[in-house]
């Protein structure tokens, strides 16, 4: 295992509505990376926080924010939630000399 | 970086027999290469990766090559087991930061 967590596991939401995911990083990892994976597909840049300033911005609307914290921990809210928001989502934590990734196991997101 | 594609989409080999998977990527400054194995409800895990100083690394029954002329690399499997069965996706950078842009990804499933 990899040392990142996130929460919850699975979550259940109505349209319209918004959501909080939690990470945690690895330890001594100050970069957090958040993706979304839909299902059969490769995951998708969210963003990346680093030393809680927001480091980058994939193809995502502004609905999509987030927060990094103080010991590196990391949340990604979602607004006004649409159905194709359902999906896994998974943050990676890194160091900032380092390109390796290590993943969370991800929450599941569906929205009804 | 930025656009990764992968090949094949699925692949079925007999146990005992090897597996490569093709990735190729458009950013030529991109410099580190991982491949991630992903099975079903779990996290992408990190199973080897390359970087642009080296043409080819290996551990144990896996190996990355890399072709920076060409910009492709690829992941070779020798003797299959069961248990490789999973997806793999490749990754690059993406321009200027430490996140990832992933490809499409390959199923691979090893009949015993």
């Amino acid at each position: 295992e990899t040392g990142v967590t996130q929460s919850p596991t699975h979550l259940i939401k109505t349209r319209g509505q918004q959501v909080t995911l939690r990470c945690s990083s690895q330890s001594g990892h100050n970069t957090v990376s958040w993706y979304q994976q839909a299902l059969g597909q490769g995951p998708q840049f969210i963003f990346q926080y680093y030393r809680e300033e927001e480091n980058g911005r994939g193809n995502f609307p502004p609905r999509f924010s987030g927060l990094q914290f103080p010991n590196y921990s990391s949340e990604l809210n979602v607004n006004a939630l649409e159905l194709d928001d359902s999906a896994l989502y998974l943050c990676a934590s890194s160091s900032g000399d380092t390109d390796t990734q290590y993943f969370g196991p991800g929450t599941r997101l569906t929205v009804l | 970086g930025e656009n990764v594609e992968q090949h094949p989409s699925t692949l079925s080999v007999q146990e005992g027999d090897s597996a490569v998977i093709k990735c190729t990527y458009s950013d030529s400054a991109s410099n580190y290469f991982p491949w991630y194995k992903q099975e079903l409800g779990k996290r992408p895990q990190l199973i080897i990766d390359i970087r642009s100083n080296v043409g080819e690394k290996k551990d144990q029954r896996i190996a990355v090559t890399l072709n920076k002329t060409a910009k492709h690399f690829s992941l070779h499997i020798t003797e299959t087991q069961p248990e490789d069965s999973a997806v793999y996706f490749c990754a690059a950078p993406r321009t200027g930061r430490r996140a990832l842009t992933f490809g499409s990804g390959t199923r691979l499933q090893v009949q015993p």
